[in-house]
C-alpha cells in the first residue's frame, strides 16, 4: 500500500522556465509535508516542507503547494537551472506518526 | 561540522554472510532512521529508533536487525535472511519523529 505517490518517474524542463514536481497522498493523519532532492551516491538533501495549516510555503526559487482536500502536493522550481537536475522525493509525516513516508521520486532533468 | 556518518561507503558481501553498517550522529538528536533505497522504488523505512534502547520496525524489516546503545549510534545489520540485500543504504536523523530528516551520505552493499 504506497501511501505517498509520485506518478510522473522523470521531468524534462528547459533551462528558465518552470519545473513542476507532483506527490499524491492517501493517508489523512498526515500533516507534515517535505521536498527532498538527492544527486547519485549522496543521501538526500532537505528543500522545503509545509504544514497542513498552510496550503503555500516559498523559499526563494522553490515554492511547495498543499491541496489538502485533494490529498495532492506540488513543487514548483522557478526558474529552473541545470543544477536542479536531481531525483527529487517528496515525504510525508504527522506530529503523532513519528516517521517520514517517501515517495518514489522523480528524476528531474534540466536543460541548457 | 555537526552530521551523519555512514561507513563502509561501499561493502561487497558473500551469499550467507551477515554484514553491519555503521551509522553515527553528533547532531544530538534523538530519533535516527535507516532506509532502503531500490531503483523506481524511493525510499523505503527498514527500522527507526526514538530513543536509546528502543526502536521498532519499519515496512521492510525482515533480514535486518539494528541496536541502539548509544544516542550517537545506531548500526544496521543486514543478515543472511534478507533475500534481495544489495541496494543503497541510507541513515537518517531527527530532532523527534516526524520531523525532517537528515541524511548521511550512504552506504551502497553488493552481495557477490
Amino acid at each position: 500500500d504506497q501511501q505517498v505517490k509520485q506518478n510522473s518517474p522523470s521531468l524534462s524542463v528547459q533551462e528558465g522556465r518552470i519545473s513542476i514536481l507532483n506527490c499524491d497522498y492517501t493517508n489523512s493523519m498526515f500533516d507534515y509535508f517535505l521536498w527532498y532532492k538527492k544527486y547519485p551516491a549522496e543521501g538526500p538533501t532537505f528543500l522545503i516542507s509545509i504544514s497542513s495549516i498552510k496550503d503555500k510555503n516559498e523559499d526563494g526559487r522553490f515554492t511547495v503547494f498543499l491541496n489538502k482536500s485533494a490529498k495532492h502536493l506540488s513543487l514548483h522550481i522557478v526558474p529552473s537551472q541545470p543544477g536542479d537536475s536531481a531525483v527529487y522525493f517528496c515525504a510525508a509525516g504527522g506530529t503523532s506518526y513519528g516517521k517520514l513516508t517517501f515517495g518514489q521520486g522523480t528524476i528531474l532533468t534540466v536543460h541548457p | 561540522d555537526g552530521g551523519i556518518t555512514q561507513s563502509p561507503k561501499y561493502l561487497f558481501r558473500k551469499e550467507g554472510q551477515n554484514v553491519t553498517l555503521s551509522c553515527e550522529q553528533n547532531l544530538n538528536h534523538d530519533a535516527m532512521y535507516w532506509y532502503r533505497q531500490d531503483p523506481g522504488q524511493g525510499l523505503r523505512l527498514i527500522y527507526y529508533s526514538q530513543i536509546v534502547n528502543d526502536f521498532q520496525k519499519g515496512d521492510i524489516a525482515e533480514g535486518y536487525s539494528v541496536s541502539r546503545e548509544k544516542k550517537e549510534s545506531f548500526p544496521l545489520t543486514v543478515t543472511s535472511a534478507q533475500k534481495n540485500p544489495t541496494a543503497f543504504y541510507l541513515c537518517a536523523s531527527s530532532v523527534g519523529g516526524a520531523n525532517v530528516l537528515t541524511f548521511g551520505a550512504g552506504s551502497r552493499l553488493t552481495v557477490l
